[in-house]
């Protein structure tokens, strides 16, 4: 099993452009997380779901930002304008049905100029 | 509201003295708390949970609900620990998973 799978595993855009990233958890998995990684914040959860169900999107910073779930393979987390604040590590993690743990990707490094 | 604090960021000690990464944790219920490590160029990992109370690569932590605190520690560092370890609280476990809380995260470099 390859684990989570993240693309792009890098990505450089300028400010203004939209921005989607990709995510594919560990197959029978029905819980997905993502993450924001940054110095100053540190590790930080946006958003997660259940059965492709968006549970808590309470740390969601605002509009800009949205994700998906379209089935039990994929999401995504798009950017829309993208600003140079947004600039981070985005991880994207999986579990299973009330798991020990979840299971991390190797995080897509966003920079924005 | 739940918070987790790791009170220092960067950690070094040499090889063969004993480490502790300290991790605090603020919560009204009763917490599910973890200990994930990164690797230089790896994912981030479980190391331990609480609730197993087993010990991981030598690494072992108590739960001290007095003290809110839950503490890694190894009595003899090797080279290989040289890492970042977060520490992590799980809120609202139901019946559904809950939401972690990540520490800032405490960098451990160990020394030869």
């Amino acid at each position: 099993d390859a684990g989570v799978i993240q693309s792009p595993r890098h990505e450089v855009t300028e400010m203004g452009q939209e921005v989607t990233l990709r995510c594919k958890p560990i197959s029978g998995h029905d819980y997905l997380f993502w993450y924001r990684q940054t110095m100053m914040r540190g590790l930080e959860l946006l958003i997660y779901f259940n059965n492709n169900v968006p549970i808590d999107d309470s740390g969601m910073p605002e509009d800009r930002f949205s994700a998906k779930m379209p089935n039990a393979s994929f999401s995504t987390l798009k950017i829309q304008p993208s600003e140079p604040r947004d600039s981070a590590v985005y991880f994207c993690a999986s579990s299973p049905p009330r798991g020990e743990t979840q299971y991390f990707g190797p995080g897509t490094r966003l920079l924005v100029l | 509201a739940q918070r987790v604090t790791q009170p220092e960021k960067l950690l070094s000690v040499f090889k063969g003295a004993p480490v502790e990464l300290k991790c605090n944790y603020s919560y009204s219920g009763s917490p599910e708390l973890f200990w994930y490590v990164q690797y230089s160029r790896q994912r981030l990992q479980l190391l331990l949970r609480h609730i197993s109370r087993e010990s991981i690569k030598g690494f072992t932590a108590d739960l001290n609900k007095g003290e809110t605190s839950f503490h890694l520690k190894k009595p003899f560092a090797q080279e290989e620990d040289s890492a970042m370890y977060y520490c992590a609280l799980e809120s609202d476990r139901g019946s559904t998973l809950g939401r972690l809380y990540f520490g800032r995260g405490t960098q451990l470099t160990v020394w030869p």
